[in-house]
């Protein structure tokens, strides 16, 4: 299975912050990469599909970038509804595997 | 409105059975493909399975760990999912979504999620 490793597993913020989360493949898996959001208590929500395109109705402030085995999410002024845990995900091969979140917390 | 509601969950003995189930509605339920992806308690996420559409004959595919305990079928008219769990293990506690399967690899969306406790 390809493993997914997210770095760093907790960001502290602030309000309009600018922030990154880097997620790196096992292998090579092309643009195959989803973001996802997760708040407290609800279920993921996609953000980025294809490493770098914007779900519908997703603020223009997230942004994704990489390809191959190297990827990013940006958030480039964090609002507070953005506190939540992001999870990476590959679409290349079976089974489909995710990251194992970064926390992003109110400072 | 595009939904999908996850229920059925609660807690069993392990090598006890559950079936969950997945209502949809807003979206064209025949057409899509669908998954199972769970979530241990403070953990990340685990795709479990997924079904594909009548076009691909209803073809399921499992993760290891549940290959051959667990069980995923649909009712097409009545836009439902289910999720047949057998020979539970205390592992196999966690919140279970449903979620649309894109061909290309994404979910979205994602129903509520339904706890299933694994425990003596």
């Amino acid at each position: 299975d390809i493993q997914m490793t997210q770095s760093p597993s907790y960001v502290s913020a602030s309000v309009g912050d600018r922030v990154t989360i880097a997620c790196r493949a096992s292998q090579d898996i092309g643009g195959w990469l989803a973001w996802y959001q997760q708040r407290p208590g609800k279920a993921p929500k996609l953000l980025i599909y294809s490493a770098i395109n914007l779900q519908y109705g997703v603020p223009s402030r997230f942004s994704g970038s990489g390809s191959g085995t190297d990827f990013t999410l940006t958030i480039s002024s964090l609002q507070p509804e953005d506190f939540a845990t992001y999870f990476c995900q590959q679409a290349n091969t079976f089974p489909r595997t995710f990251g194992q979140g970064t926390k992003v917390e109110i400072k | 409105e595009v939904q999908l509601v996850d229920s059925g969950g609660g807690l069993v003995k392990p090598g006890g059975s559950l079936r969950l189930s997945c209502a949809a509605s807003g979206f064209k339920f025949t057409n899509v493909w669908m998954s199972w992806v769970r979530q241990a308690p403070g953990k990340g996420l685990e795709w479990v399975g997924r079904i594909k559409s009548r076009f691909e004959g209803w073809t399921t595919e499992y993760a290891a760990p549940v290959n051959g305990r667990f069980t995923i079928s649909r009712d097409d008219p009545k836009e439902m999912m289910y999720l047949q769990m057998d020979s539970l293990k205390t592992e196999d506690t966690g919140i279970y979504y449903c979620t649309v399967d894109y061909q290309d690899g994404w979910f979205d969306p994602w129903g509520q999620g339904t706890l299933v406790t694994v425990s003596s």
